[in-house]
């Protein structure tokens, strides 16, 4: 099984900047993902991670240590928009694909 | 390009009537989908993975003769709530992926069921 571990809440400012770990337990890990989801939306891709290190797309950074079993995604610059869930999931070579869902960290960004 | 259409995006039904979710791929051929079901404040819970052609595999705890999943062709699989119950009330969402393997889902928009 895999075990998702991430933090319900997290409040910042307006242009601040905001990390959301996620910690993973699993057999046959096959990559990390992350994904935004707005209140009554399906969720929308960020990241992808399968190798340690750090991958940078804009405003928005996402790092994986595979011995530590750990992510986290770096939201820089807060933009009111960036108010949202944000969904840790991790597939295994022992899942065909499928991806488990940690329990997703709600975000406040307050002006 | 990787388009994830979910006809309809909001239903109402009595209880006791049976509900049927479209999931579509767009663009795309998709060998395999996800059906997915998140009640409020929580998260995806996965349902079931179908496979173009085969049967659907389904997660524990969820009945399969109640939640009954079609992959017919490579970019239409269907969610069929059977006799659908106040509890059912859910946001659910399907993804699709272009083989068994390839660790990338795209995602529907959702489809909010509320049964009465």
């Amino acid at each position: 099984g895999q075990n998702i571990d991430q933090p319900t809440e997290m409040t910042a400012t307006e242009g601040a900047i905001v990390q959301i770990n996620c910690t993973y337990q699993t057999s046959g890990f096959n990559g990390l993902f992350w994904y935004q989801q707005h209140a009554g939306e399906a969720p929308t891709f960020l990241s992808y991670n399968v190798l340690d290190g750090l991958e940078e797309k804009g405003r928005f950074s996402s790092f994986l240590s595979r011995s530590k079993g750990y992510s986290y995604l770096l939201l820089k610059e807060l933009q009111m928009k960036d108010s949202a869930s944000y969904l840790c999931a991790v597939t295994s070579t022992d899942s065909w694909g499928k991806l488990q869902f940690g329990a997703g960290t709600q975000v406040v960004v307050t002006p | 390009g990787a388009v994830v259409s979910q006809h309809p995006s909001r239903v109402i039904c009595k209880s006791g009537t049976s509900v049927k979710i479209e999931c579509r791929s767009l663009d795309f051929q998709a060998t395999t989908m996800f059906w997915y079901r998140q009640f409020p404040k929580q998260s995806l819970m996965l349902m079931a993975t179908s496979n173009e052609g085969s049967k659907a595999t389904y997660e524990q705890g969820v009945e399969k003769d109640k939640f009954l999943i079609n992959h017919a062709s490579l970019t239409l699989s269907t969610l069929t709530v059977t006799s659908a119950h106040p509890e059912d009330s859910s946001f659910y969402i399907c993804s699709a992926s272009t083989t068994p393997f390839y660790n990338e889902q795209f995602f529907g928009p959702g489809t909010r069921l509320t049964v009465l």
